[in-house]
């Protein structure tokens, strides 16, 4: 299985300022064949279930904010908030769906500084 | 509007079996993989099952092999999760979420989830 794991496990940033939360693959989920990273990010606000907000490790699911990004490949992932807000208090997760089972990282808490 | 809703959780004694159900409304069910991910209490997420539109393809997490089973009603818009022979550990959130029409692996709308208990 393809162990993901997410650094660091909680985060606290003041409103306003940059979040940063990288996630690592055991193994490349980059295919060779498309040149695609099968990599999806999810935040799961407290009480909710999950909401997906990346996926092809760059392209920006629906309604999210562009204040969020995501980038890297290969097995080394960074999700960016440039601009906290309140809201985006959260577990944080990356997950590979490059090979079954479809395993998540251990998740990110992000809280406000 | 895009809708999944869980049902069917409860608590259930080990070794026994529970069926959890997801209805689906608001798009075209038959065009979508489905999956199950469920979380337990305090936990992160844990992938447990997928199946294609046509159910010709089922994949399960190693963990719940041959102990549950994933299918799906296209005539009733709706995906179960049958469980049996239970273990404490599969006490967790489920929940139901769509894939992607465009690659079904990535699941952009996720139900509220449903609580399976396991203990004596």
């Amino acid at each position: 299985d393809i162990v993901m794991t997410q650094s660091p496990d909680s985060l606290a940033v003041s409103l306003g300022e940059r979040a940063t939360i990288n996630c690592k693959s055991s193994q490349t989920v980059l295919h060779s064949s498309n040149n695609w990273n099968f990599l999806a990010w999810y935040q799961q606000k407290p009480g909710q279930s999950p909401k997906l907000l990346f996926y092809w490790a760059s392209t920006r699911g629906s309604g999210v904010p562009d204040r969020f990004s995501s980038s890297g490949s290969g097995t080394d992932f960074t999700l960016t908030i440039s601009s906290l807000q309140a809201e985006d208090v959260a577990v944080y997760y990356c997950q590979q769906y490059y090979s079954r089972p479809h395993t998540f990282g251990q998740g990110t808490k992000l809280e406000i500084k | 509007e895009v809708q999944v809703v869980e049902s069917g959780g409860g608590l259930v004694q080990p070794g026994g079996s529970l069926r959890l159900s997801c209805a689906a409304s608001g798009f075209t069910f038959s065009n979508h993989w489905m999956s199950w991910v469920r979380q337990a209490p305090g936990r992160g997420l844990e992938w447990v099952a997928n199946i294609k539109q046509d159910a010709g393809e089922l994949y399960y997490v190693d963990s719940v092999k041959g102990r549950f089973t994933i299918s799906r009603d296209n005539a009733r818009n709706s995906v179960h999760l049958q469980m049996s022979s239970l273990r404490v550990e599969d006490t967790a959130i489920y929940y139901c979420a769509r894939g992607l029409a465009s690659f079904g692996y990535v699941l952009d709308n996720w139900g509220q989830g449903t609580l399976v208990t396991v203990s004596s």
